[in-house]
């Protein structure tokens, strides 16, 4: 299994700034994705977040809006640019150490609320 | 398409013994995934079905029907602390796509 951990836990945050979440392994992991998880629905990938090259994005998320990082095989961050209340929401964080088929491990979460 | 439908809500008695069903369409299908999800909190891994059939584990058990697209989470003996989301989710290539989840309300 892989030990995750997200930062911040929780923020408030007004309409129009950014906001980056960041998101640490205990091991180094090939796979990292980003989800969204807004209220009462299930997980939305955002992003594959690849080490050493742009992140892949899912259809209706660009980088603009959601730029990755992903410097190592153990840390990644997702930036909510120029916030507005519908991206009020849970960010997630998962990992899946033995690559994309195997079993996926997430973080915390990061709740979000824009104002 | 990628699709996979499971049910909004079921509800169920301490002790006894629930079924959630999930029908999936995805291309180039791995496995499937079931997550179990207390609200506020982060999902956390039940099971991995690749082979068809059943896989059990304690009090949880999984099947899965490749030809069918079609995999279901047994839960027995209930106890008031399963009651939680249950999401479906299959695996294809390197990406995952879950369903919407299964509230489940356990009731004594």
């Amino acid at each position: 299994s892989a030990v995750i951990s997200q930062k911040p836990s929780r923020d408030i945050c007004q309409r129009g700034t950014s906001l980056t979440i960041q998101c640490q392994v205990d091991s180094q992991v090939t796979m990292m994705f980003w989800y969204r998880q807004q209220p009462g629905q299930s997980l939305t990938l955002i992003a594959t977040a690849n080490q050493g090259s742009e992140a892949t994005y899912e259809s209706g998320f660009v980088i603009d809006k959601f730029p990755i990082s992903r410097p190592n095989l153990t840390f990644s961050t997702l930036t909510v640019s120029n916030m507005s209340p519908e991206d009020s929401s849970i960010y997630l964080c998962s990992v899946a150490p033995s690559g994309g088929t195997e079993t996926q491990y997430f973080g915390p979460g990061t709740r979000l609320l824009v104002l | 398409g990628q699709n996979i439908d499971q049910p909004t809500e079921m509800t169920a008695t301490e002790g006894a013994i629930v079924q959630i069903n999930c029908t999936y369409q995805t291309s180039g299908f791995n496995g499937l995934f079931w997550y179990q999800q207390h609200a506020g909190e982060a999902p956390t891994f039940l099971s991995y079905n690749v082979l068809d059939g059943l896989e059990e584990k304690g009090r949880f058990s999984s099947f899965l029907s490749r030809s069918k697209g079609y995999s279901y989470l047994l839960l027995k003996e209930l106890q008031m602390k399963d009651s939680a989301s249950y999401l479906c989710a299959a695996t294809g290539g390197f990406k995952t796509i879950f369903g919407a989840g299964t509230r489940l309300f356990v009731k004594a």
